[in-house]
């Protein structure tokens, strides 16, 4: 099926390890996107990527890091995971000249 | 401030009810509407996308913005117990462009009693 798939589904880490959250999108956008979503702070954007070779920060980037690796794969990484960075984690995508965004199912993601 | 706001619920509602779900936001420069649909453990899926004042309705969804107001909403008729989700408002100002991104609500977690 079309759409954003994103991996691990789920990960337990400890704290001070490193990781890398995967996503791909087989739709041709041009714009990827990672989110973190926590109880009552809805949905807030870390990373995006406007094109293949472009990455910029969003609300709250400090603790990762990206890789728009091509067009489809955008990547984000945790260098040394801290508890505050449990959360659920959402890649998206948006083609050109669309409003809305598609989802991965999403990455639950506790740090111990 | 946020430039989004959503009573986060959670709602609950008998089977048939009708549901009224709403965002305010501080922003005029908005133009363009979303409501998206997020069911336990999945990603949200957009539900509904509205541009500028005005109704749309999909089924038995109605989205409805009132910009001199600041205030949309989202109505459910005949609701259902697979409505049951969270629902996000998002909005932006401009349509498309990776740089014009979309703002969300926090959510509102409706549950549709049977």
């Amino acid at each position: 099926n079309a759409g954003v798939t994103q991996t691990p589904k789920f990960q337990v880490l400890k704290t001070g390890q490193s990781m890398t959250l995967q996503c791909a999108q087989d739709m041709n956008h041009n714009s990827m996107y990672w989110y973190r979503q926590d109880p009552g702070m809805g949905l807030r954007l870390i990373y995006y990527s406007a094109s293949e070779g472009t990455t910029d920060k969003g609300e709250v980037p400090n603790g990762y890091n990206v890789s728009r690796l091509n067009k489809r794969e955008f990547s984000l990484r945790l260098e040394s995971a801290a508890p505050s960075q449990t959360s659920v984690y959402f890649c998206a995508s948006r083609g050109t000249g669309a409003s809305g965004y598609t989802f991965g199912s999403g990455t639950r993601l506790t740090v111990v | 401030q946020k430039e989004v706001e959503q009573d986060p619920g959670p709602l609950s509602v008998p089977e048939g009810a009708i549901v009224s779900l709403n965002c305010t936001y501080s922003n005029s420069a908005f133009q363009y509407f979303m409501w998206y649909r997020q069911y336990s453990r999945k990603g949200p899926e957009l539900l509904m996308y509205t541009y500028s004042s005005g109704n749309k309705e999909d089924g038995r969804f109605t989205a409805q913005v009132d910009k001199s107001s600041k205030y949309i909403s989202l109505f459910i008729r005949d609701s259902q117990p697979s409505d049951s989700a969270t629902y996000l408002c998002a909005m932006s100002r401009v349509r498309g462009g990776a740089t014009n991104k979309l703002i969300f609500g926090t959510g509102t977690l409706l549950a549709v009693q049977p």
